[in-house]
């Protein structure tokens, strides 16, 4: 069974430092491996999509890393902003089951001014 | 206005009543879904219709009774709920489901709260 795993839960840095925020997955079966970003009270939104045949997707001061192999991936904020601040989630899509993402609980992050 | 649009935003409704979310997407999707998220814990899906139909549903109490009468809005119907169903409730749509690299949009939830 598919497990997705975020850690730490929460994170506190101070502006403009770059920082590193991970996920991990049991199953290395995957279509592809998804970041969101939501913020208090409010719905997700995709921040990058990174298919099973690639190591990396780029937006902006953001860069997703995905290792099937060991099963982690990695989102790196460069230049952090008090913006930034939001719970970022990972989801798996796995191959078994096409249309049903597999969620990890979040990472809180708070960029202090 | 955005994408996917759900109201209410909070609700906080007794054990016994009878309550709605309503959500409505203007994006031409044709897959839309119902997500519960507690505090703390993974995104959990309830519901999945993709054209209309309902194509999933993840042994969810039939205290939640999802209603899709368009491709365009979605409802989730509430009755004798429990405590522990207080949660956000968000709602999604996707062009269609059961794609490879299927983006969700999502709205912004509706805050419930069972007392």
């Amino acid at each position: 069974k598919q497990e997705v795993t975020q850690i730490p839960a929460a994170l506190s840095v101070p502006e403009g430092e770059n920082l590193v925020l991970n996920c991990s997955f049991t199953d290395s079966a995957i279509y592809n491996l998804q970041w969101f970003r939501q913020d208090p009270g409010k719905g997700l939104t995709s921040l990058l999509l990174i298919q099973s045949s690639q190591r990396e997707q780029t937006s902006g001061r953001l860069n997703a890393s995905l290792d099937k192999s060991s099963g982690r991936s990695t989102l790196y904020i460069a230049a952090s902003q008090p913006g930034d601040s939001a719970t970022y989630l990972c989801a798996v899509r796995p191959l078994r089951s096409n249309y049903q993402l597999i969620w990890g609980a979040g990472t809180k992050l708070i960029i202090k001014p | 206005e955005t994408g996917v649009t759900q109201t209410p935003r909070h609700l906080v409704m007794g054990m016994t009543n009878k309550k709605s979310l309503k959500c409505e997407q203007h994006l031409g999707h044709n897959a839309m879904y119902w997500y519960k998220q507690s505090a703390k814990k993974p995104l959990e899906l309830m519901f999945v219709y993709n054209f209309k139909e309902q194509t999933e549903n993840n042994s969810v109490p039939s205290r939640f009774s999802p209603e899709c009468p368009n491709s365009s809005h979605l409802f989730l119907h509430l009755h004798t709920l429990q405590p522990e169903d207080s949660a956000l409730y968000l709602c999604a749509s996707s062009q269609e489901f059961d794609r490879e690299y299927e983006k969700l949009f999502f709205g912004s939830g509706t805050q419930l709260s069972v007392l």
